[in-house]
């Protein structure tokens, strides 16, 4: 059974703090990484999908990498806001199974104090 | 605007009923899926359709059915055989490798 680590589990920084947090992934077959940002209430929304090795993607304050040979990928938030409270899904998919099939982590929670 | 709707928000279910949790899109996406979410626990998948008339078993498929008679929609039964069926169900919809589209969710209760 393929299983999608992520650490940690819930974080809790103050505005203005830099985050980091790590999606493992199996690495054989590897096809693509996401991340997903999941407010409470809301559907999660599709941050990046990544395929290639080392592969960096940035959406505003938000950035993630990928690294396809050991299996991690990292989501960086730079200059944490309260409105990035969310819980931050990463999902992996992979060759010989149905290519849109993704196995999801639990999830890191992150709150973001003012 | 395009996205996935899904219906009721909350739903309630007696010990032995079957119940359908209703999932609609309108982004021409081929391919849609169920997953389930427990407290603790990541998303797991249930059923998932590649194309319309198909659908596939997922990890965790005993006790519920699917159909998918049209490109939009891919109801989730829910049926008395599922033992524990309180959980939050979401749908999602992918058309190519963009990530998924999700819905806002049904969250089941057993009564």
């Amino acid at each position: 059974i393929l299983n999608v680590e992520q650490s940690p589990q819930s974080l809790h920084v103050q505005e203005g703090d830099s985050t980091n947090f790590t999606c493992s992934f199996p690495s054989s077959n590897f096809y693509a990484l996401h991340w997903y940002r999941w407010e409470t209430a809301k559907s999660p929304e599709a941050l990046f999908v990544m395929t290639l090795n080392g592969d960096e993607k940035k959406k505003g304050r938000i950035s993630a990498t990928l690294n396809t040979k050991e299996g991690y990928s990292y989501l960086y938030i730079k200059g944490s806001q309260p409105e990035d409270s969310a819980t931050y899904l990463c999902a992996s998919a992979y060759y010989g199974g149905s290519q849109g099939n993704l196995i999801f982590g639990k999830g890191t929670k992150l709150s973001v104090k003012p | 605007d395009g996205g996935i709707t899904q219906s009721p928000k909350y739903l309630f279910r007696k010990e032995g009923q079957n119940v359908t949790l209703s999932c609609e899109q309108n982004l021409n996406h081929d391919a849609m899926y169920w997953y389930r979410q427990d407290p603790g626990q990541g998303l797991r998948l249930i059923y998932y359709s590649q194309i319309v008339n198909d659908f596939q078993k997922g990890d965790i498929a005993e006790g519920y059915s699917v159909s998918r008679e049209k490109k939009e929609s891919f109801p989730l039964t829910v049926t008395s055989a599922q033992k524990n069926p309180t959980a939050f169900y979401l749908c999602a919809s992918t058309g190519e490798i963009r990530g998924y589209t999700f819905g806002s969710g049904t969250r089941l209760t057993v009564v």
